[in-house]
Order: C-alpha cells, then structure tokens, then sequence
C-alpha cells in the first residue's frame, strides 16, 4: 500500500511569493492533517481536513489556508510568503482523525 | 492547553537499551504516539499506545504509560547505530490535533 506523498519536495520561493503544496493521503484515508516543522518553533499543527471540510485548525495567520478534494487529496497555500515560513511542511493522514496519522516526507519549503 | 516535554538529547552505547521520557498535559489524550525523524525525513510512527493501556510492548520497543503523572516513556532494547535518530512523542487531546514534544535526540556510539 502506497504511503502518503508530497509533491513537491523542496522549493525556493522569494519574500512576497504565494506557494501551493499538495498531499496525497493513504488509499481510503479521508482525513489529512498538515504540520509546520521549524528549528525554532518545533512541530505545529496547521489545521486539518476531513470530506472535503476544515474540522481543525492551529494558530496560524490567514495567509495560511488549505483545502481536500473529493478524492481526499489536500493542498495548502501561503499567500505572500515571509521569510518565516520556511520550514519543513509535513502533511499526515487518517481514516477519520481520531486514531493513527501517518506521516509523509514532507516539503521543505525555503524563502528567500 | 495541551503541552509535552521532552529532554533534548540522549547518547548510549551500542547494544545497550534506550530509555525515552516524556510528560504531557492533556489528562483527555485519547493516543500518545512515539514518532522517529532521521535527518531530511519525514516523521515515521513506531508505536501508540491508548489512554487506557499502561505498557505495549512491540518487538524491541517498550511503552510504558503512567496517567496518574502523566509520563510516558520508550525503552528501545539492544538499541543500534541505525536507531540514532531524533525521537517525538506526541499526544492527541481533540479530534485529530496532535500535539508535539521538542523532541529527543538519540546518538548512538560504538
């Protein structure tokens, strides 16, 4: 069974730039997670989607949004990046949220 | 709110065991997760354990879960230089929410 995967891997992106990255959960999972890793700040949860609907989100600032498709896929996007954001995003999924999440590669996102 | 700790750094000899620490917050965690992250990966789950369990045990990993102090623990037997790592628990209060320790770094020597 395929785990999840993210695309892309690794991006540049400058100050003021916008960025989408995408998630492809577990076959059969419905519910995907995202998660900012930084050095500073640790792992922070994002927010998370479950059929199609945002159920959760953290505390991050509106320039931060996502959305899941009807297949589960999910994609988030920063809107006028700052360099902050760079971190390592990391998506996770479910069959519902509320038991094991598995964990993809992640992308590592750098703003320059 | 929910918040985990996490000593930051632990180093054992190859062959011996590992012990891990952790204390949390959230006395309504339904799963405490033990995740490992090599460098440039993503996170991996090695194991979870349910509230209302106190040990798990899954080949060379040991869980012990004490509620009453809210301390979770993560004992690696016959720990290996592959084993070097950094370490998260991590517990899951509400809905999907997981909430992370610093981490704990792992070197393993020779």
């Amino acid at each position: 069974k395929a785990g999840v995967t993210q695309t892309p891997r690794y991006l540049i992106k400058t100050r003021g730039q916008q960025v989408t990255l995408s998630c492809s959960p577990i076959s059969g999972h419905r519910s995907v997670s995202w998660y900012q890793q930084t050095p500073g700040q640790g792992l922070q949860f994002l927010f998370e989607y479950f059929s199609e609907t945002q159920r959760n989100k953290g505390n991050f600032p509106g320039r931060f949004s996502g959305r899941q498709f009807s297949n589960s896929r999910s994609e988030m996007n920063v809107s006028t990046l700052e360099l902050g954001d760079s971190a390592l995003y990391l998506c996770a999924s479910g069959w519902t949220g509320s038991e094991t999440q598995y964990f993809g590669p992640g992308t590592r996102l750098l703003v320059l | 709110g929910e918040d985990v700790e996490q000593s930051l750094f632990l180093s054992v000899r190859e062959g011996d065991s590992s012990v891990i620490n952790c204390t949390y917050t959230d006395s309504s965690s339904t799963y405490l997760y033990w995740y490992k992250q090599e460098p440039g990966a993503g996170l991996q789950l090695l194991t979870y354990i349910f509230s209302n369990m106190d040990m798990k045990q899954d080949q060379r990993l040991t869980v012990l879960l004490n509620k009453k102090d809210k301390h979770l623990s993560l004992r690696i037997a016959d720990t290996q230089t592959g084993d070097s790592a950094i370490y998260f628990c991590a517990e899951q209060g509400t809905a999907s929410k997981l909430t992370f320790g610093t981490g704990t770094r792992l070197q393993v020597t020779l």
